[in-house]
């Protein structure tokens, strides 16, 4: 257990539907990330907020819609999505300014029909 | 653009036994971190030990040591005296050195090597 917690852990939906992904980290940590982790390609960083303020924004489509309410709290919206972006998504958080070791949750696998 | 390059999709190694995982990389750079993450089936990558790249020494924690040789932009991990409790996918990693307090996280990753351990 790394501190990190990711819900829910496996998600199934539709193109229509509009689903969340929740990470919480326990860790102090002032940044956390968003990383897609596809079949057969490497890991993508996809967004970074650093003191919930987005920092990076990796060309990511807008179908996806992070919000990072406060430090400890990270949310991926997910809304009219394609079957290419069936993944496992990962959170994984660090403190910036200190070090540079990021600390990864499970993930939640996603699969969309 | 910097570029990580794992070229063993799959390895096997019998427990106790020491085995070393490649790891190639390009960029222009001139200081960063190299970093190997392990990801067993609970999917959580979990840190296994870090380079700076401006330090000569190659990094060791425990059973895992790593050689570092910056001019061929090579990064191989050893295990040595492997356990059943290795099993799990291996992930080379770049970070530049700038990235560390602006948009740190972007972590490069290379696409993984499978590692079995078999007892």
């Amino acid at each position: 257990e790394t501190g990190v917690t990711q819900t829910p852990r496996h998600l199934v939906m539709g193109m229509t539907n509009k689903k969340s992904l929740k990470c919480e980290q326990h860790l102090g940590h002032n940044a956390m990330y968003w990383y897609k982790q596809s079949a057969k390609k490497p890991l993508e960083l996809m967004f970074v907020y650093s003191l919930e303020e987005r920092v990076e924004n990796n060309s990511v489509p807008s179908r996806f819609s992070p919000e990072c309410p406060n430090s400890s709290h990270l949310f991926l919206h997910l809304h009219t999505l394609q079957p290419e972006d069936s993944a496992l998504y990962l959170c994984a958080s660090s403190r910036r300014g200190v070090n540079e070791k990021l600390f990864f949750g499970s993930g939640t696998q996603l699969s969309v029909l | 653009a910097q570029t990580v390059t794992q070229s063993q999709p799959e390895m096997s190694v019998q427990e106790a036994e020491t085995v070393t995982l490649s790891c190639t990389y390009d960029t222009s750079e001139n200081n960063y971190y190299l970093f190997w993450y392990k990801q067993p089936p609970s999917r959580q990558m979990i840190l296994v030990i870090r380079q700076e790249a401006y330090k000569q020494q190659n990094a060791t924690e425990n059973r895992f040591s790593v050689n570092f040789q910056k001019a061929a932009k090579s990064f191989s991990l050893k295990i040595s005296d492997s356990q059943l409790g290795d099993t799990a996918m291996y992930f080379c990693a770049f970070m530049k050195h700038g990235d560390y307090g602006g948009s740190q996280g972007n972590l490069i990753f290379g696409k993984g090597t499978k590692l079995s351990v078999k007892p």
